[in-house]
């Protein structure tokens, strides 16, 4: 069945940093991919999207691209801050289906 | 805005009880909503997908008669967990999408349940 892989698990960085999470998905057809940031015990959080006619987009410090022909997209975080720390999850959708398949996560910490 | 409350946000229920969840979609209509179920550490687990006015979608071993799911109005779905056991105790999720742009979803706080 479809999946999304997403690496790392946990990634640590200092205050200031760059930090990169790393996903790819199985399904072709996926042609959304939104990623999400969740604190604990509160509700994912829609951060940034990109659609399959697009390579790359920036939204401030985030900017997610995307490599179709790789089946492969990465969220990158610049200047990161404390508040940066949480959950991060990937995803994939084919919107023709709009069932969504999620990445295992990615916990970020930001290091004061 | 796009705006999903859930009640309750926590429960705690004897085994062999049931209880309702209910996901409410507060200043948009959605056509679809999602059910998610998420243990402590891990990803979001699809349960079901709900359309208004017709029966819920269930992914592959999630028991439908177990998690009852009804999506009654543009603006409602519960999840009823019948007969609850210890094993059901879990964060439950739910997600809305705006008819027509079914694609970005916007997730409810949650909704922690212990089953004693």
């Amino acid at each position: 069945g479809e999946n999304v892989e997403q690496h790392p698990s946990t990634l640590s960085v200092q205050e200031g940093d760059s930090a990169v999470i790393k996903c790819t998905y199985s399904d072709s057809a996926s042609n959304y991919f939104p990623w999400y940031k969740q604190e604990l015990g509160k509700r994912p959080q829609l951060i940034i999207d990109i659609r399959s006619n697009v390579g790359e987009k920036k939204d401030q410090r985030i900017a997610v691209t995307l490599n179709k022909t790789a089946k492969h997209f990465s969220l990158h975080i610049t200047e990161t801050q404390p508040e940066d720390s949480a959950v991060y999850f990937c995803a994939a959708l084919n919107t023709g289906g709009f069932k969504t398949i999620f990445g295992a996560g990615t916990r970020l910490f930001v290091k004061a | 805005g796009a705006v999903v409350s859930q009640h309750p946000s926590w429960v705690i229920c004897k085994s062999g009880t049931s209880v309702k969840i209910e996901c409410r979609s507060l200043d948009f209509q959605a056509t679809t909503m999602f059910w998610y179920r998420q243990f402590p550490k891990q990803s979001l687990m699809l349960m079901a997908t709900s359309n208004e006015g017709s029966k819920a979608t269930y992914e592959q071993g999630v028991e439908k008669d177990k998690f009852l799911i009804n999506h009654a109005s543009l603006t409602l779905s519960t999840l009823t967990v019948t007969s609850a056991h210890p094993e059901d105790s879990s964060f439950y999720i739910c997600s809305a999408s705006k008819t027509g742009k079914e694609d970005e979803q916007y997730f409810g706080p949650g909704t922690r349940l212990t089953v004693t």
